[in-house]
């Protein structure tokens, strides 16, 4: 079975420009997170969905950042406009949360290394 | 104070060692706890959940230590291959962070032939 999907794998862009991840999740899964990871800070979750519905975005940076998921099988997260301080690996992960209950594994995808020059 | 801690390390461990890490948390309410392991330029993918009563699979243990707010990774007769960075994650719980995992920043772990 194919995991989570990311694209692109890497991006090279220059400050002030639009930028545009996606991701994929596994089939069945109900619930989609984004992610960042930098040196410095570690992997910090920047927003999550349940059932396409944004529940918790407290981790967006700033209004430069939006995600969004208009269906089950498909997630963008927009940085408009970039800064070089937006370089880092993004990943995207994807898990099955059964209502009331929360899940054990999340599953990682590739992630997108992203640098701003 | 962060709401989960680890030590960086590296840990630089000789083929055949035990090799122990540990995290810690702020919320003492947290539920769920597991191991994940990232392997250079890769993503993280789950080693291991971690139960009250600690668990074991092969050479991994994982322990919960509620009192004490923290949780640790034993890794006996260490191989090569697991040279890679370990990453705790709590889960706050449902109430406070609803499904969402909190990731500390990862403990390195470089193992020598």
């Amino acid at each position: 079975d194919a995991g989570v999907i990311q694209s692109p794998r890497h991006e090279v862009t220059e400050m002030g420009q639009e930028v545009t991840l996606r991701c994929k999740p596994i089939s069945g899964h109900n619930s989609l997170f984004w992610y960042r990871q930098t040196m410095m800070r570690g992997l910090e979750l920047l927003i999550y969905f349940n059932n396409n519905v944004p529940i918790d975005d407290s981790g967006m940076p700033e209004d430069r950042f939006s995600a969004k998921m208009p269906n089950a099988s498909f997630s963008t997260l927009k940085i408009q406009p970039s800064e070089p301080r937006d370089s880092a690996v993004y990943f995207c992960a994807s898990s099955f949360l059964p209502s009331g209950r929360v899940e054990d594994e999340q599953y990682f995808g590739p992630g997108t290394r992203l640098t701003v020059t | 104070r962060k709401e989960v801690e680890q030590d960086p390390g590296p840990f630089n461990v000789p083929e055949g060692a035990t090799v122990a890490f540990n995290c810690t948390y702020s919320n003492s309410a947290s539920q769920s706890f597991f191991w994940y392991r990232q392997d250079c330029r890769k993503e993280p993918k789950l080693l291991m959940s971690v139960y009250s009563s600690g668990n074991e699979d092969g050479r991994f243990t994982a322990q919960l230590n509620r009192a004490s707010q923290y949780i640790s990774l034993l890794i006996r007769d260490s191989k090569l291959s697991d040279s890679a960075t370990y990453l705790c994650a709590v889960n706050m719980g449902k109430k406070s962070s609803g499904d969402k995992l909190t990731f500390g920043t990862g403990t390195r772990l470089a193992v020598r032939p």
